[in-house]
């Protein structure tokens, strides 16, 4: 079942301006995880934040974790036309043994 | 890391027949995930495959419709039988350890007509 949900559903930004989604979860997690989607295709990791952390950096990338209020963020920086994608949250929850549970997706869109 | 391949990478198919994707790992896993997407929404799990047991399926998913086998640490198939247009979708597989990220294949696009 899904715990995530991510707004916006949809997000389209010029590109070099900075884009923003947020994940919601409902239960305990061990961690969370960002993937990116290319058109239809395998999903490519893109960060893990432990529940014990707090904020966590890669490249252009910023995650966000807030567990008191169970909820995640991700900032890519300097957007640019190949970040087009579908990003996806997943968590491992305490009980959900090793599996991940997803969000509903945000599809960024970055007008050149 | 872990390096997935998937095939076919698409297929369109009639309806009443079956469908067998393969999924091969470049690296001996545990555990491996298959993975229902349609078209515009999240990924839903279908099952989990660990070696030397039988898969573990989630609510909604049966044995029968989707039969999966896992012969050795490095490969995995998963049958959909009997389809129907509801079973258009991308079927993904993965490995990943427990509380670690997960590696995922291509995807096979599925079309039932």
């Amino acid at each position: 079942s899904q715990q995530g949900e991510e707004d916006p559903q949809a997000l389209s930004i010029q590109e070099g301006e900075n884009a923003t989604m947020n994940c919601s979860y409902k239960t305990s997690i061990n961690n969370l995880q960002w993937y990116r989607q290319n058109s239809g295709r395998g999903l490519v990791h893109l960060i893990l934040i432990r529940s014990n952390e707090r904020e966590k950096h890669s490249g252009r990338l910023r995650v966000t974790l807030d567990t008191s209020k169970k909820s995640s963020s991700l900032l890519i920086t300097a957007s640019r036309a190949a970040d087009t994608a579908s990003y996806f949250c997943a968590t491992d929850a305490m009980d959900s043994n090793y599996q991940l549970i997803w969000g509903a997706g945000t599809k960024l869109i970055i007008k050149p | 890391s872990a390096v997935i391949s998937q095939k076919p990478s698409r297929d369109i198919c009639q309806r009443g027949t079956s469908l067998t994707i393969q999924c091969q790992v470049d690296s001996q896993v545990t555990m491996m995930f298959w993975y229902r997407q349609q078209p515009g929404q999240s990924l839903t799990l279908i099952a989990t495959a660990n070696q030397g047991s039988e898969a573990t399926y989630e609510s909604g998913f049966v044995i029968d419709k989707f039969p999966i086998s896992r012969p050795n640490l490095t490969f995995s198939t998963l049958t959909v039988s009997n389809m129907s247009p509801e079973d258009s979708s991308i079927y993904l597989c993965s490995v990943g350890g427990a509380g670690y990220e997960q590696y995922f294949g291509p995807g096979t696009r599925l079309t039932v007509t």
